[in-house]
C-alpha cells in the first residue's frame, strides 16, 4: 500500500514569490491534514479536511495561505506571496475517521522543505 | 488549550541501554495519544497509538504507557540500538480537537 505522497521534496524561492505543495493521501483516507514544522519543534496544524470540507482552518494565515482538496482526494497548499518566516517543512498527513481502534491514527508524508531567501 | 511538553529535549545513551522518554500534557480529557519517530529530513513514522481507555501499548521493543489522571505518557525503549537514533514526538488529541504535538526528544544511541 502506498503511503502519503508529497511533492516537491525541496523548494527554494525568493521572498514575494508564490509556491505550491501537493499531497496525495493514503487511498481511502477521508481526513487530510497540512502541518508546518519549524526546526526543533513539533508540527503545528494549518488545516484539516474531512473529505472535501475544510473543518478546521483556524491556524491558516489566510492573507497569504490557501488550500484546496478537490474531490476529497489529493490536496494543494499555496503560499502567495512567500515571506522569509515561511521557511519550514510542510507536512501532509492522512487518517481514516470511522469505526475501529485506530480512529484518527495519522500517517505522514515525507514533507516539503521550503527555503525562502 | 492543550499544551504538550517532552523531557528531556535530548538524550544520548550507549547501545544496549533501556530508556524512557516522557510526554506531559495539561488537559487530561484526551481521546488518544500517538507516539512518532522522525528521522532527519524525513516525515513522521507512527510508532504506537493509545486510546484514552487503554493503559499501554506494545510493539516489539517499544512500550508506551498512559496515565491520564497525571497527564503523562512514557515511551519505553528496551535494549536500544544505534538505529533507534531519531527524534521522538508525542501528539495528543482531545475530544473534538486536533492533535497537539510536543517538541520532541532527540535520541542518540552510541555504538
Amino acid at each position: 500500500e502506498a503511503g502519503v505522497v508529497q511533492s516537491p521534496r525541496y523548494k527554494i524561492i525568493e521572498k514575494k514569490q508564490p509556491v505550491a505543495f501537493w499531497c496525495n493521501p493514503i487511498s481511502g483516507h477521508n481526513t487530510l491534514y497540512w502541518y508546518r514544522q519549524n526546526l526543533g519543534q513539533g508540527p503545528e496544524l494549518l488545516i484539516r479536511y474531512e473529505n472535501e470540507e475544510a473543518v478546521d482552518d483556524s491556524q491558516l494565515p489566510k492573507d497569504r495561505f490557501s488550500a484546496e482538496r478537490l474531490k476529497g482526494v489529493d490536496s494543494t497548499l499555496k503560499i502567495q506571496p512567500a515571506e522569509l518566516g515561511d521557511s519550514a517543512v510542510y507536512l501532509c498527513a492522512s487518517s481514516l475517521v470511522g469505526r475501529g481502534t485506530h480512529l484518527y491514527e495519522q500517517y505522514f508524508g515525507p514533507g516539503t522543505r521550503l527555503t525562502v531567501t | 488549550k492543550q499544551e504538550v511538553t517532552q523531557i528531556p529535549a535530548a538524550l544520548s545513551v550507549p547501545e544496549g541501554e533501556n530508556l524512557v522518554l516522557n510526554c506531559s500534557f495539561t488537559d487530561s480529557a484526551i481521546y488518544n495519544l500517538q507516539w512518532f519517530r522522525q528521522d532527519p529530513g524525513k516525515g513522521l513514522t507512527s510508532l504506537l497509538l493509545i486510546q484514552s481507555s487503554q493503559r499501554e501499548q506494545t510493539s516489539g521493543r517499544l512500550n508506551a504507557s498512559l496515565d491520564k489522571s497525571s497527564g503523562r505518557s512514557t515511551l519505553y525503549i528496551a535494549a536500544s540500538q544505534p538505529g533507534d537514533s531519531a527524534t521522538y514526538l508525542c501528539a495528543v488529541r482531545n475530544y473534538g480537537q486536533n492533535f497537539v504535538f510536543g517538541p520532541g526528544t532527540r535520541l542518540s544511541v552510541l555504538p
